[in-house]
């Protein structure tokens, strides 16, 4: 089974510049995150979908910070204008069944610096 | 509201010894736990969780936790570290109900194994 796809791996921007993210989940996944990972600290979520639906945005700074999963499948998360505090690892995840239970799987993250 | 906190940003363990990672919860819920680890550059990698059944977990990798109600902990131990068990560990805490749902993650411990 294919895990988590992102791209791309790493991303050097200047603060202002705008930004996007892609994530594919594991096929048949119908819930997607975003996490945000800062040096230093746990994963914070960002965004969660159902579907092509917004279950929970509640910490997505969204004056700069966008998120869409038209299809339900394929998700890009985009930062404008980005700034330095945006430095950060950014996770996607998806959610699916394994021996009965349901488990979030990672993808392998997008290394953001702005410079 | 959920919270987790990791004791120790950095733990240092010869090869052979014993490895144990702390982690206390907060939750006004009866929650499901989870340890991930993630090798540098990597996404997270899911080494057990407890969703209400044994309390006693065991995961990938050796790896084992308890999960004790009157201490509101869910400690992570390994008998004899490996070389390969360096990495950054992160204990993360879930709504039982929505025991795939968003993860609220603690600070991460990391790992150093000394040969």
């Amino acid at each position: 089974e294919a895990g988590v796809a992102q791209s791309p791996r790493y991303k050097i921007i200047e603060k202002r510049q705008s930004v996007a993210f892609w994530c594919n989940p594991i096929s048949g996944h119908a819930t997607l995150y975003w996490y945000q990972q800062i040096l230093g600290q746990g994963p914070k979520l960002l965004i969660q979908f159902q579907n092509n639906g917004v279950v929970d945005d509640s910490q997505l700074p969204k004056d700069r910070f966008s998120a869409e999963r038209l299809k339900g499948v394929d998700s890009t998360l985009k930062i404008q204008p980005a700034k330095l505090e945006d430095s950060a690892v950014y996770l996607c995840a998806s959610r699916g069944w394994v021996a009965y239970q349901e488990t979030q799987y990672f993808g392998p993250g997008t290394r953001l610096l702005v410079l | 509201a959920q919270s987790v906190t990791q004791l120790g940003s950095h733990v240092s363990v010869s090869e052979g010894a014993l490895v144990l990672l702390r982690c206390n919860y907060s939750s006004s819920v009866p929650p499901y736990l989870f340890w991930y680890v993630q090798y540098p550059n990597q996404g997270l990698q899911l080494l057990l969780k407890y969703t209400s059944a044994a309390t006693l977990v065991k995961g990938i990798n050796g790896f084992e936790a308890e999960f004790k109600k009157s201490e509101t902990s869910f400690h992570l131990t390994k008998p004899s570290a490996h070389m390969s068990d360096a990495a950054e560990y992160f204990c993360a805490v879930s709504e039982w109900r929505n025991q795939g749902g968003k993860l609220i993650f603690g600070q991460g411990t990391e790992l150093s194994v000394k040969p």
